[in-house]
């Protein structure tokens, strides 16, 4: 089945210690996007992929960084998490090729900073 | 600024109909989305409007209403497994996907 796969599905850090997560899509979509999402809150936009035309959020922390390698694979670092950045980790894809371009979402990793 | 508002929490009973209503304001409109959330899970796909109108697909309905800047999410014979978070989502004039908060549905025997 095509899908959007997320790993690992939770991963623990230390306080300062790099973590990178990763998103693999199946589904041959050409725009990507990394979210963060804290309890009982709207996901918030970190960065999204056209192609490999990469476009950060305003608001997203010089902390986090993002790699798209190829069209499959996306990469979100976090270079020092701190202890605000525990949070569920999603990621989703779409095509703006069709007329609708829904997003269809990863299972997530949720983050854990001690 | 763009927003979009809906209800924080919502009870209902198993086999009964639930609506949740959400408001938005947003840098020009390509559409509505509304998203289902388990707890600690993904956001999953629900429905799409952009024009105005009801959208029926199973249990679930999607009402729009761009001249309002409205829309609701109609849940017929409620099920426990519709326990959830119902985040509404407008895709703006640059495609950017604004979200709300969700709506937390809990339903009762």
């Amino acid at each position: 089945d095509a899908m959007v796969i997320q790993n690992p599905r939770y991963q623990v850090t230390q306080f300062g210690k790099p973590v990178t997560l990763s998103c693999s899509q199946t589904l041959n979509h050409n725009v990507m996007y990394w979210y963060q999402q804290k309890s009982s809150q709207a996901p918030k936009l970190l960065f999204h992929y056209y192609d490999k035309d990469f476009n950060n959020e305003a608001d997203t922390p010089d902390n986090f960084q993002s790699r798209r390698p190829n069209t499959s694979f996306c990469f979100l670092d976090i270079r020092s998490p701190g202890l605000g950045d525990a949070a569920m980790y999603l990621c989703a894809t779409s095509s703006n090729e069709g007329a609708v371009e829904t997003q269809y979402f990863g299972p997530g990793t949720r983050l854990l900073v001690l | 600024g763009q927003n979009i508002d809906q209800p924080t929490e919502m009870t209902a009973t198993e086999g009964a109909i639930v609506q949740i209503n959400c408001t938005y304001q947003t840098s020009g409109f390509n559409g509505l989305f509304w998203y289902q959330q388990h707890a600690g899970e993904a956001p999953t796909f629900l429905s799409y409007n952009v024009l105005d109108g009801l959208e029926e697909k199973g249990r679930f309905s999607s009402f729009l209403s761009r001249s309002k800047g409205y829309s609701y999410l109609l849940l017929k014979e409620l099920q426990m497994k519709d326990s959830a978070s119902y985040l509404c989502a407008v895709l703006d004039s640059n495609y950017q996907l604004i979200w709300g908060a969700g709506t937390k549905l809990i339903i009762k025997p």
